[in-house]
């Protein structure tokens, strides 16, 4: 079946430093990668996407690379702020399901100025 | 444009009573999702309309009910609230099934 195992949280920064969250996959057929960022008190907001093996997905300075051979898709940005402070949520969409989410835990993250 | 909306924004139920969330969008997307976020937990699909007139069950559909009552709205109800369905509720939808999905800002639903 489809599933996701999500770093666990929380991560607590200080502002300009490297972030890394980790994601790995099980998944049936060929999934979609996604990053879902979720801000206090507001619903979820795509952050990035790939669709297919060693596609890179990039948007405000955050990047994932589809990595078949180790099933993962970690996030990472080189210098975090204090704005980024948010949960972010790893997902798959299965290539035979109808669009259907599979969501990992969220992992937490806080920067400090 | 507001996009996907959802009312109420929070709710307080006792246990045994019914309601109905709500949920709407403007981007004439023709998939809606209904999805539930519980503490430690990823969003779980509760249930999914790939186009209006179909529903479907999603992971965890035991206590809920749907409707798509048009292309824009799509409503969750619950019949008689327990506490285990205490949970941020997120309504989401996309152009097609498949599609990028857009998201609702949620309800937080309370049931004593």
């Amino acid at each position: 079946g489809n599933s996701v195992t999500q770093m666990e949280g929380p991560v607590t920064l200080s502002e300009e430093a490297f972030l890394t969250i980790n994601c790995t996959y099980t998944a049936t057929g060929y999934p979609s990668l996604f990053w879902y960022v979720q801000y206090p008190g507001e619903g979820l907001q795509l952050l990035l996407k790939a669709t297919k093996a060693d596609d890179k997905g990039s948007n405000k300075g955050f990047e994932a690379t589809y990595r078949k051979e180790t099933t993962s898709f970690h996030l990472e940005k080189g210098s975090v702020q204090v704005s980024d402070s948010a949960v972010y949520f790893c997902a798959l969409r299965g290539g035979s399901t109808l669009g259907r989410l599979y969501f990992g835990r969220g992992t937490q993250l806080t920067v400090w100025p | 444009n507001a996009g996907v909306t959802q009312t109420p924004k929070f709710q307080v139920l006792k246990t045994g009573q019914s309601m109905t969330l709500q949920c709407a969008q403007d981007m004439n997307h023709n998939s809606m999702y209904w999805y539930r976020q519980d503490p430690g937990m990823g969003l779980r699909l509760i249930y999914y309309s790939a186009s209006e007139g179909t529903t479907d069950k999603g992971e965890v559909p035991n206590g809920y009910n749907v409707s798509r009552l048009n292309k824009r709205e799509f409503s969750l109800r619950l019949e008689s609230a327990a506490p285990s369905q205490t949970s941020v509720y997120f309504c989401a939808s996309s152009e097609l099934a498949g599609e990028t999905q857009y998201f609702g800002p949620g309800t937080r639903l309370l049931v004593l």
